[in-house]
């Protein structure tokens, strides 16, 4: 089974660039989720979705961040335009369900390393 | 707000060593817990997980326990080897199956 894949693996920008970055979960997942973690931290949960539909975006900066996931498919984040401080990992993550124990376990891709300078 | 707490952030030990890792949760209404590996530039490895009901989980050299009125749990590494450094995080579940992660040990097992 292929897992969740990611694209870049890196990318250096400069502050007020823009930039998006890629997720396509496992097969037939219908959660997917995109997580933030800053050197040293654990993950934070930026954004959750459930086929095409946003169940929670509580933790997601709107006014430089945004997310899409059109088809139910793949998933595409973006910042707009970037600070120092968004700096991090962005890892990518998917499961079968949003149901808390059949079917909810995550897989996560490899993530995102983010510079912006 | 749940806000998961690991100590200690860093920790150093000769191979062969046994460990514990801490975990503590302030908002005692969880699904369940889980443990993550986490090796440079790689993403997250499922450990353990245990349900809110379950005291303690075991896999190999590994074995977590919890207590959930306390808000903690520990993960302990028995005969500590080289291989296993890593950082280690922990996260507790809520409603829509999200997690909310601790901020990691790192730990370095030297030969």
């Amino acid at each position: 089974e292929a897992g969740v894949a990611q694209s870049p693996r890196y990318k250096i920008i400069e502050k007020r660039q823009s930039v998006a970055f890629w997720c396509n979960p496992i097969s037939g997942h219908a959660t997917l989720y995109w997580y933030q973690q800053i050197l040293g931290q654990g993950p934070k949960l930026l954004i959750q979705f459930q086929n095409n539909g946003v169940v929670d975006d509580s933790q997601l900066p709107k006014d430089r961040f945004s997310a899409e996931r059109l088809k139910g498919v793949d998933s595409t984040l973006k910042i707009q335009p970037a600070k120092l401080e968004d700096s991090a990992v962005y890892l990518c993550a998917s499961s079968l369900t949003f149901s808390t124990s059949e079917g909810g376990g995550y897989t996560f891709g490899s993530g995102t390393r983010l510079t912006v300078v | 707000k749940q806000e998961v707490t690991q100590i200690p952030a860093a920790l150093s030990v000769p191979e062969g060593e046994n460990l514990v890792l801490n975990c503590s949760f302030t908002d005692s209404a969880i699904y369940n817990l889980q443990w993550f590996r986490q090796d440079p530039g790689k993403g997250l490895t499922s450990l353990l997980l245990i349900q809110s009901s379950q005291r303690e989980q075991t896999s190999g050299r590994l074995n977590a326990s919890l207590d959930k009125s306390s808000g903690r749990s520990t993960l302990y590494i028995a005969a500590s080897q080289p291989g296993d450094s890593a950082t280690y995080l922990c996260a507790v579940r809520r409603a829509g199956n999200m997690l909310t992660f601790g901020g990691g040990t790192r730990l370095m097992v030297k030969p």
